[in-house]
Parts: structure tokens; sequence; C-alpha cells
């Protein structure tokens, strides 16, 4: 179990480019979150797979954003044409359901995202 | 709709006081309820979690929580603060175990020796 690793750590980015994180989940588990996380908030549910199906999307999940799993295990998210507004920690985490469910998610250390 | 309310944004106490952390949630489901720990630029890790079991919870670096159905209430403590104990703490809710967290504000703890 090496955890969930999130790439990259840090993103500095000038507004209108674009912008691709990664998130690698617990080996073997099929479910896999997004969430954003701005400066003195709690985090705010962004995204949801189970396996590569995107289960749910959030309505703070604009157009400018889409996330893939595809192949069921590692996950991108993806924001184009950024905002100011997209500064923001993003944090992924995975869990387990069905048996062997220990009914929790992890996150990972997260990606700190800058938009100049 | 789910949603969680934590009293207090920041909490201050002595080290080796008592730590209260206010949580209220409000759902039209049976909850269940999570207490998570994020030290300065890290993730999340899960301090302990109400699953429908026993309503007292207890969980890493001695902190329980306990369960209140008639006061919607899901308050931390520990007996005992130490440094290594601030922190944000976050209250959350979901559904399931495995479904969507709905997150409180945080509530920022700081120890003072």
């Amino acid at each position: 179990d090496t955890g969930v690793s999130q790439d990259p750590r840090h993103k500095i980015t000038k507004r209108g480019q674009n912008v691709t994180f990664r998130c690698d989940p617990i080996s073997e588990h099929n479910r896999l979150y997004w969430y954003r996380q701005t400066l003195g908030q709690g985090p705010e549910f962004l995204t949801y797979f189970q396996n590569e199906a995107q289960l749910e999307k959030s309505r703070l999940l604009s157009d400018r954003f889409s996330a893939e799993r595809p192949k069921g295990s590692f996950s991108t998210l993806e924001i184009q044409r950024t905002e100011q507004g997209d500064s923001a920690m993003y944090l992924c985490a995975s869990s387990t359901t069905g048996q062997g469910s220990t009914d929790t998610q992890y996150f990972g250390p997260g990606t700190r995202l800058t938009v100049l | 709709a789910q949603s969680v309310t934590q009293l207090g944004s920041h909490v201050s106490v002595s080290e080796g006081a008592l730590v209260l952390l206010r949580c209220n949630y409000s759902s039209s489901v049976p909850p269940y309820l999570f207490w998570y720990v994020q030290y300065p630029n890290q993730g999340l890790q899960l301090l302990l979690k109400y699953t429908s079991a026993a309503t007292l919870v207890k969980g890493i670096n001695g902190f329980e929580a306990e369960f209140k159905k008639s006061e919607t209430s899901f308050h931390l403590t520990k007996p005992s603060a130490h440094m290594s104990d601030a922190a944000e703490y976050f209250c959350a809710v979901s559904d399931t175990p495995t479904d969507k967290l709905i997150f409180g504000t945080g509530t920022r703890l700081q120890v003072f020796p």
C-alpha cells in the first residue's frame, strides 16, 4: 500500500492556459474521487468514478473541467482556459466498496494550482 | 440535502487542556460521519468515523467523538492536547461510507505551551 499519489504537487500557470493533473489511487481501489479546496474552506466534491465509470459530477464542475479514468486505475483532471478563480488545492481520494471495504476514503497530498 | 456546520473557525487551548471541536450535521437519511485532520500543505488523514455501530467512536492520536442523534452532533474531543495536535480539523458527512463527502469549513486548532 503506497498511498494515493498526485502529480504534480504544485502548478503555476497563466490565465487561459490548460492544465492536467494526475491521480494514482491505492492499488485495487475501485472508487476514485476529486475534490477542490480553496483557502480557508473545506474540500468540495467535484466528481467520482467507480472503476472507469464517472458516476456523479458536481455542478461546480463547469464545462471547462473534464475528468477521466480510462482503465479504471489512474485518473486525470483537466482544466481548460484556466481562470484565476480556479486557483485551489485539488485533492484526490480513493476507496473500495463491497466485501473488504474499510469504509474510508484515503486522500492524496493534493495538487496546488496557482493561476496568474 | 446533507450539510455540516463546524462552530468556531479557530480554537486555542493550552498544552494538556481538553480539546473540544464542535460539529453539527443535517441529513435526511441516517448519516455516516467522519473527522479528518489536515496538516499544512498535506492531504487529509482520517481521525475517526461513525458508520452506525457504536455511538462513541475512538480514533487515532487519542481523539474520540460521540454521535448524538437527538442533538444532531458529532463533536470531537481529546482529554489532553499536545503540541503536535495543532492542525486543521474537518467534519464530514455522507450517505454511505464510500459516497461523496460533504465537508464543513474546518476548525483550526492552536496549542500553546
